[in-house]
């Protein structure tokens, strides 16, 4: 069974700080997804990474794959209270269509 | 934007008594999941359906469960014999021809089982 580990789990900052969230696992993937979750609501796609090193920019969201694509990241610079929310990452497996595997999620509170 | 729609957003039931979570997917999408989050919980797969069958399914995804399309617009899973372990928010999912798009998520039905 592939596993994804988020850190960390829960995450409380300040207005206009700048914070990283990491998704982790031993297991390579084909591609892996970020996902933003609001309370009451499904995950809404934010970025698909798929080459090992690959950068994407949303705004002031930095999405880091590893280059071994067994990690990613997501770095969000000057964080606003409407980045309030659960940040899902899910790994594509290698094998076809096999279904995408979550991560927890990283609860993240932006306090004004 | 196309969405996914699930009905109803909330289902109360006892314990022992069947349910069926509706969703409507994205017209022209062929394949579809259901995923279930318990709370504070990761999101977990139960079952993805493709041409009309069942093409993979979870553990979790026993003989209790099943899932249709009985109309080619709706997609339904029914628990027959609900149990309160199956207390979860229930999402479901829908991915357009080639497989590897976007995966699209309703906004799910809370279930709670008493």
């Amino acid at each position: 069974t592939q596993l994804l580990e988020q850190s960390p789990q829960f995450l409380s900052i300040q207005e206009g700080e700048n914070l990283t969230v990491y998704c982790n696992s031993s297991s390579v993937f084909s591609s892996l997804q970020w996902y933003r979750q609001e309370p009451g609501e499904g995950p809404v796609l934010l970025v698909t990474v798929v080459t090992g090193g690959e950068v994407k920019k949303l705004k002031r969201l930095t999405f880091q794959f590893g280059d071994a694509r067994k990690d990613s990241s997501l770095h969000i610079t000057a964080a606003q209270p409407g980045d309030t929310g659960l940040y899902l990452c899910a790994g594509a497996p290698l094998s076809g269509n096999t279904p995408l595997v979550f991560g927890k999620g990283t609860r993240l509170s932006v306090i004004a | 934007e196309p969405e996914v729609t699930q009905t109803p957003s909330h289902q109360v039931t006892q314990m022992g008594q069947e349910v069926i979570l509706r969703c409507v997917p994205i017209s022209n999408h062929l394949y579809f999941y259901w995923y279930r989050q318990i709370l504070g919980q990761k999101v977990e797969f139960l079952v993805s359906f493709y041409n009309n069958e069942i093409s993979e399914k979870s553990e979790i995804f026993d003989d209790q469960f099943s899932v249709e399309r009985p109309d080619g617009s709706n997609f339904t899973l029914k628990i027959r014999s609900t149990k309160l372990e199956d207390s979860a928010m229930y999402f479901c999912a829908s991915m357009g021809l080639l497989g590897n798009e976007k995966l699209f998520f309703g906004s799910g039905t809370q279930l709670s089982v008493l």
